[in-house]
């Protein structure tokens, strides 16, 4: 069984559309996360939701917008998309009270032309 | 907010050899200390954790050390393979589940 899956794998689009990644956990956790990873590989957190409320909110343009319908999903939108934006977006979860291991998705590879 | 800064970046070794990444954090409040394992094109995942009321940890050829006063840990990784390759991530976490990611380390095990 997968435990948090990410649709699509791939994405490529072109400058300044609005595209969206879905994220879903069968864990029964309660926080979900949302990390950018550049092509150099670091792993920057961009959002993380507990509960339906955004615990963290980093310092992203506003043109990223996270959804949770309910405590399994945590979707990203992006509006108008830049060049600067292709990477590669990891979602992942944990259960938030004293077990803090976060659970990552596969991954979808977002490349803008 | 938390820094968490890892070293070194690349790391070459000879299969057989150790091989130890170390990593800082800032924030004395972080009490849970991961280590993630990324293979090319492959998710992060887990490999070994440690939190703030323990200073050691093994399991089999892996191990992580915490030393609470300096704000620093490490992984040490025994009688390396050529599976070993990979990029290693450590993370530093407190409240919240605000976790931090080091930049990485590429290590590469040479046959």
């Amino acid at each position: 069984d997968t435990a948090v899956s990410q649709t699509p794998k791939y994405l490529v689009t072109q400058m300044g559309n609005d595209k969206s990644i879905k994220c879903e956990q069968n864990l029964g956790h309660d926080t979900m996360y949302w990390y950018k990873q550049d092509s150099k590989k670091f792993l920057k957190i961009m959002f993380s939701y507990n509960n339906k409320e955004l615990i963290i909110n980093e310092t992203v343009p506003n043109r990223f917008s996270p959804k949770s319908p309910d405590k399994a999903h945590l979707n990203l939108h992006i509006n108008s998309l830049e060049l600067g934006d292709s990477a590669v977006y990891f979602c992942a979860s944990s259960q938030e009270a004293r077990i803090n291991e976060q659970f990552f998705g596969p991954g979808t590879r977002l490349t803008v032309l | 907010g938390e820094n968490v800064e890892q070293h070194p970046s690349t790391l070459s070794v000879q299969e057989g050899d150790s091989a130890v990444i170390k990593c800082t954090y800032s924030d004395s409040a972080s009490n849970y200390f991961p280590w993630y394992k990324q293979e090319l094109g492959k998710r992060p995942q887990l490999i070994i954790d440690i939190r703030s009321n323990v200073g050691e940890k093994k399991d089999q050829r892996i191990a992580v050390t915490l030393n609470k006063t300096a704000k620093h840990f490490s992984l040490h990784i025994t009688e390396t393979q050529p599976e070993d390759s990979a990029v290693y991530f450590c993370a530093a976490s407190w409240h919240n589940n605000d976790m931090r990611f080091g930049a990485g380390t590429r290590l590469t095990v040479k046959p």
